[in-house]
């Protein structure tokens, strides 16, 4: 069966740069979620998308921002990078009625 | 604003014995909860999900048990294994649509070979 998909699985980036993660959720699925779990910590949740529309808000930086497109791959764009932003980031993707699928995650780390 | 504890925090057990991982949540008004498991820099594998009409969900080895009215739900783990040494995390989902999970911290598990 298929699963969620992200990419990149890792990315360094150096401080006050850019960063795109990218996510491709299960098909049919309609929410959209993404985390981020720093080292040792439980996933935080930033921010949801349901039926491509943004949803909840929730500890996200200004800096951060999301999107899901038309064909329901969702994008988180991270500017202004700094050493605190260096974590794993996961997508999850649910049907209401059914649990979440969580990808494989991509490790950011700021160097 | 709902919270969700996990006991023991961490738990050291030799192979084949039996064990509780323990869940609570402060506000019973949930529409499910899961359990994950996550290894060491990797992503959450869904282990079972129980709706909050239901009481228990069994995978395998895996007994997952839900109170909702007094806010806790167990992980049984029964004839444990090195391979299920991993950390177990509990999470719940509030009614409503597109609602995000609340994770408790996890119970890191080692099984003794």
């Amino acid at each position: 069966a298929a699963g969620v998909i992200q990419s990149p699985r890792h990315l360094i980036k150096e401080k006050r740069e850019t960063a795109t993660l990218k996510c491709y959720p299960i098909p049919r699925h309609d929410t959209v979620y993404w985390y981020q779990q720093g080292p040792g910590q439980d996933p935080q949740f930033l921010i949801s998308f349901y039926e491509k529309m943004q949803s909840d808000k929730g500890s996200i930086p200004d800096r951060f921002s999301a999107q899901q497109f038309s064909d329901y791959h969702s994008e988180l764009n991270m500017s202004s990078l700094e050493l605190g932003d260096s974590a794993l980031y996961f997508c999850a993707s649910s049907l209401i009625s059914y649990g979440y699928t969580f990808g494989s995650g991509t490790r950011l780390t700021v160097v | 604003k709902q919270e969700v504890t996990q006991i023991p925090a961490a738990l050291s057990v030799p192979e084949g014995e039996n064990l509780v991982l323990n869940c609570s949540f402060t506000d019973s008004a949930i529409y499910n909860l899961q359990w994950f498991r996550q290894d060491p820099g990797k992503g959450l594998t869904s282990l079972l999900l129980i709706q909050s009409s239901q009481r228990e969900q069994t995978s395998g080895r895996l007994n997952a048990s839900l109170d909702k009215s007094s806010g806790r739900s167990t992980l049984y783990i029964a004839a444990s294994q090195p391979g299920d040494s991993a950390t177990y995390l509990c999470a719940v989902r509030p009614p409503g649509s597109a609602r995000q999970l609340t994770f408790g911290s996890g119970t890191q598990l080692t099984v003794l070979p």
